[in-house]
């Protein structure tokens, strides 16, 4: 099985940063990864898709890159909307999703 | 436009099994693949398996034991029926579409004599 290994579990920062979340693939998947974002009491929503793709309506803040097995979701110029827990999701083999990041104001 | 909705009994006593319903619309399960998600409470997101828009299933190999996925192209319906549940099986499951933009609300299942 794939497993997606995500960090940091927790990333505390301040309105106005710039933050980047990584998963690494243990083994190749391509760009056949997503990144959701889940806030309390919410269902997951889909932010990027085939690792660098904005999904409709996401602000052009965030970003997707891939670099090898590491896959990465850059938030620029955080805001207040923007704390939340973040997964990623492998879906080349099946699907396998990170543990999520918790991300939250410092 | 495309909705989806869970339903089932929110409370299932151990080594029960546990049955839930998705019910979708705006879209045709012929044409999209259908799957299910859980999350226990205070963790994080897992895969359960899929029902592909032809109608072959593929499960979670840590769940396949004891999870079956089916469907009623007719009624727009699509079941999932798992197990042997224990109280590690509580949590929200939550139905989507192909794992994209379009989610359940989920429904929360607590497993508890």
């Amino acid at each position: 099985d794939i497993q997606m290994t995500q960090s940091p579990s927790s990333l505390p920062a301040s309105l106005g940063d710039r933050v980047t979340i990584t998963c690494r693939a243990s083994q190749d998947i391509g760009n056949y990864l997503r990144w959701f974002q889940q806030k309390p009491g919410k269902s997951p929503r889909l932010m990027i898709y085939g690792a660098t793709n904005l999904a409709n309506g996401v602000p052009s803040r965030f970003s997707g890159s891939r670099s090898g097995s590491d896959y990465s979701l850059t938030i620029n110029s955080l805001e207040s909307e923007d704390m939340a827990i973040y997964y990623c999701l492998q879906h080349n083999e099946y699907n396998t999703f990170g543990a999520g990041t918790k991300l939250e104001l410092k | 436009q495309v909705q989806l909705k869970e339903s089932g009994p929110g409370l299932v006593q151990p080594s029960q099994t546990l049955s839930l319903t998705c019910t979708v619309s705006g879209f045709s399960l012929t044409s999209y693949n259908v799957h299910w998600v859980r999350q226990p409470p205070g963790k994080g997101l897992e895969w359960m398996g899929v029902i592909w828009s032809g109608g072959n299933t593929d499960y979670n190999s840590a769940l396949k034991p004891r999870l079956s996925i089916s469907r009623d192209t007719s009624k727009s319906q699509v079941f999932l029926t798992m197990n042997s549940l224990q109280t590690e099986d509580t949590g929200i499951y939550y139905c989507n579409r192909n794992i994209h933009n379009y989610w359940g609300q989920g429904v929360m299942v607590t497993v508890s004599s």
